[in-house]
């Protein structure tokens, strides 16, 4: 049973970088044609899809936070991680890493989802 | 306010059937699949329905999906008190180069 948990720091500090890891069990990152992606949860902005990065580390970003986000992945750990730049009380959020499904048909969704990580933006 | 438009809530009573809608445009539902999700107080989003129709392993019949030109349906047949969330679709959007999604609907079983 595959399964995605977040970690990393619940406070970050305004103007800072937020940073996460989703560490995979129960599978490998590599394999299969899958991506591995970041998705919050805010009241204000509901759900909304910062990205997503494959095993080879090729990305498939959201335009609208590109210039305050990196994807990476580490194959070696099973794992992939966030950095959000610059942030703002406005990036309080539930973040969550998720499997991503992607094929050339136009189908875009996600299987598998961590249980999420709480993060709030405060000095 | 989210891409995709829903009701913010519907409601029905144990047993009947209710239709949850999903509303786009030509650049996201009218070009691509559209997925739905469902989140139970406190817990995380759960795929319920992928490629507008197709339910995930162990996933019941009982909820079905469909698509016509730029809107969504998600129907959800003989209700149960544990079948109360909120319920989120999800596209590609071909003009945004992004994936996007519905702002929820609480389900409500009286």
């Amino acid at each position: 049973q595959l399964q995605l948990q977040e970690s990393g720091p619940g406070l970050v500090k305004p103007s800072e970088t937020l940073s996460l890891t989703c560490t995979v069990s129960g599978g490998s990152i590599s394999s299969g044609s899958y991506y591995w992606g970041w998705i919050r949860q805010s009241p204000g902005t509901g759900l909304e899809w910062f990205g997503s990065i494959f095993s080879s580390g090729a990305t498939y970003n959201n335009p609208s936070l590109k210039s305050r986000v990196t994807i990476s992945v580490d194959t070696s750990n099973n794992h992939f991680s966030l950095k959000l730049s610059s942030v703002t009380t406005a990036d309080t959020a539930l973040y969550y890493c998720v499997r991503h499904v992607i094929s050339p048909g136009s189908t875009d969704y996600f299987d598998y989802w961590g249980q999420g990580a709480l993060v709030t933006v405060s000095a | 306010q989210s891409v995709l438009t829903q009701p913010p809530s519907v409601s029905a009573a144990p047993g009947q059937k209710v239709t949850i809608s999903c509303s786009g445009s030509s650049s996201n539902i009218g070009d691509n699949f559209v997925s739905w999700y469902l989140q139970l107080p406190g817990t995380a989003p759960k795929l319920l329905i992928y490629d507008n129709h197709q339910r995930p392993s162990g996933i019941p019949d009982r909820f079905s999906g469909s698509k016509s030109g730029t809107s969504a349906t998600l129907g959800i047949t003989g209700l149960q008190t544990g079948d109360e969330a909120i319920y989120y679709c999800g596209t590609r959007d071909s003009s945004l180069s992004a994936l996007v999604f519905g702002g929820g609907t609480k389900l409500t079983v009286l």
